[in-house]
């Protein structure tokens, strides 16, 4: 699977969008972009996933850049719960091919 | 509630005893995983069950023995631990075969304190 690179932490302010950057400059072309998010003391979570289409649901959207290299996971109106870490994963959608987690981006929604 | 239930949340043990985690879902899923989280690192796939069969063991140490008796549930048995061991344990299940789109359920864990 292709390494994702994002920013070890950012803040955003409560009822703001939050703009989640992920670098994946050598994905190939059947790989999809998952996002995750761990609130503290839990297990992650499942958020979205897209392969070249921009995507939406309740949670969050996940724009897909047109060379495929980057993402952006946008949270439209943050809350305090949503602080937590959130982890960008590619992924070929293959029953042999597992998620592997990195290090993730600490979001820190203040009041 | 994501359907996947985890207990104990949290285990102290001496590093002769034995003890085991235990998961169970009931989302109708037919994979069930485990996964370590030290202290700062990023979660590890330890082993993965497709159809109550192993299908990995990303080379764990043989103190850490999974069972998989059927597809809703999932133990891992601890024995002889370090303490490099203590870490969250992570218990998640999903589809599996063709249908495996990559959503893994997770549960809340089991905290795991080797003294």
């Amino acid at each position: 699977d292709a390494k994702t690179t994002q920013p070890p932490s950012m803040d955003c302010a409560e009822g703001r969008a939050a703009n989640l950057p992920c670098n994946h400059s050598t994905i190939s072309g059947n790989e999809y972009v998952y996002w995750y998010r761990q609130i503290h003391s839990q297990g992650p979570q499942y958020i979205i996933h897209g392969l070249k289409n921009n995507e939406t649901n309740e949670m969050a959207s996940l724009i897909i850049t047109e060379d495929r290299k980057s993402s952006t996971l946008i949270l439209p109106h943050a809350t305090l719960r949503d602080t937590a870490v959130y982890y960008c994963i590619v992924r070929i959608n293959n029953a042999g091919n597992m998620l592997t987690f990195g290090g993730g981006t600490r979001l820190m929604v203040k009041p | 509630e994501t359907g996947v239930t985890q207990t104990p949340r949290h285990l102290v043990m001496g590093m002769t005893n034995k003890k085991s985690l235990k998961c169970e879902q009931h989302l109708g899923h037919n994979a069930m995983y485990w996964y370590k989280q030290s202290a700062k690192k990023p979660l590890e796939l330890m082993f993965v069950y497709n159809f109550k069969e192993q299908t990995e063991n990303n080379s764990v140490p043989s103190r850490f023995s999974p069972e998989c008796p059927n597809s809703s549930h999932l133990f891992l048995h601890l024995h002889t631990l370090q303490p490099e061991d203590s870490a969250l344990y992570l218990c998640a299940s999903s589809l599996s075969g063709l249908s495996n789109t990559g959503e893994l359920f997770f549960g809340e864990g089991s905290r795991l304190t080797v003294l």
